[in-house]
């Protein structure tokens, strides 16, 4: 089936530190790859996708490549600021299952300034 | 635009009573979806809906959930009786186009956050 595996947090860095995230999966076919935000009191936004293999999705400063090779889409920022206090999660779409997401577990991120 | 509106925003019940919970999705879109988030877990799909008709409801409990979209709009989800268990947050999204998510992505509303005593 199909299935996204997310590093443990909480994550805690200090303000300029850089961003990792790991995310796995594990999915028959071609599935497409997200990263969605959780900030404190609202509602999970997207972040950042990729629908194909070795694409790269960006936004606000994050990035993470679809590594087919390697079954991963990690979520990396060069520079985290306080305000990226959140939970991040890794999620997946397959077409064979229907259209719906599957999220992993989320990692909750700290920057302390 | 306006973004998916969910209400109650709490609630609390004791176990082996309903509860409802309502979603207004974002105009013109035409899939909805409800998913429950347990404390520490990501999102998990209850029911998916095209219109006002079910794609998806294999991981809805039905014994005790049942969910319609009669006018193919706004939607609520309904336990009856209520478990422990069911203590989460249930979260509403909405997106144009069922099949093509990957240019459509969803749209969450904030939750109902529900515990059950």
């Amino acid at each position: 089936g199909n299935s996204v595996t997310q590093m443990e947090g909480p994550v805690t860095l200090s303000e300029e530190a850089f961003l990792t995230i790991n995310c796995t999966y594990t999915a028959t076919g071609y599935p497409s790859l997200f990263w969605y935000v959780q900030y404190p009191g609202e509602g999970l936004q997207l972040l950042l996708k990729a629908t194909k293999a070795d694409d790269k999705g960006s936004n606000k400063g994050f990035e993470a490549t679809y590594r087919k090779e390697t079954t991963s889409f990690h979520l990396e920022k060069g520079s985290v600021q306080v305000s990226d206090s959140a939970v991040y999660f890794c999620a997946l779409l397959n077409s064979n299952s229907g259209y719906a997401l599957n999220f992993g577990k989320g990692t909750s991120l700290l920057v302390t300034p | 635009e306006a973004g998916v509106a969910q209400s109650p925003r709490y609630k609390i019940i004791e176990k082996r009573q309903s509860v409802a919970f309502w979603c207004n999705p974002i105009s013109g879109h035409a899939t909805l979806y409800w998913y429950q988030q347990i404390l520490g877990q990501g999102p998990k799909l209850l029911i998916q809906f095209q219109n006002n008709g079910v794609v998806d409801d294999s991981q809805l409990p039905k014994d005790r959930f049942s969910a319609e979209r009669l006018k193919g709009v706004d939607s609520t989800l309904k336990i009856q009786p209520a478990k422990l268990e069911d203590s989460a947050v249930y979260l509403c999204a909405s997106s144009f186009d069922k099949g093509n998510v990957g240019n459509s992505p969803l749209h969450f509303g904030n939750g109902t956050r529900l515990t059950v005593t």
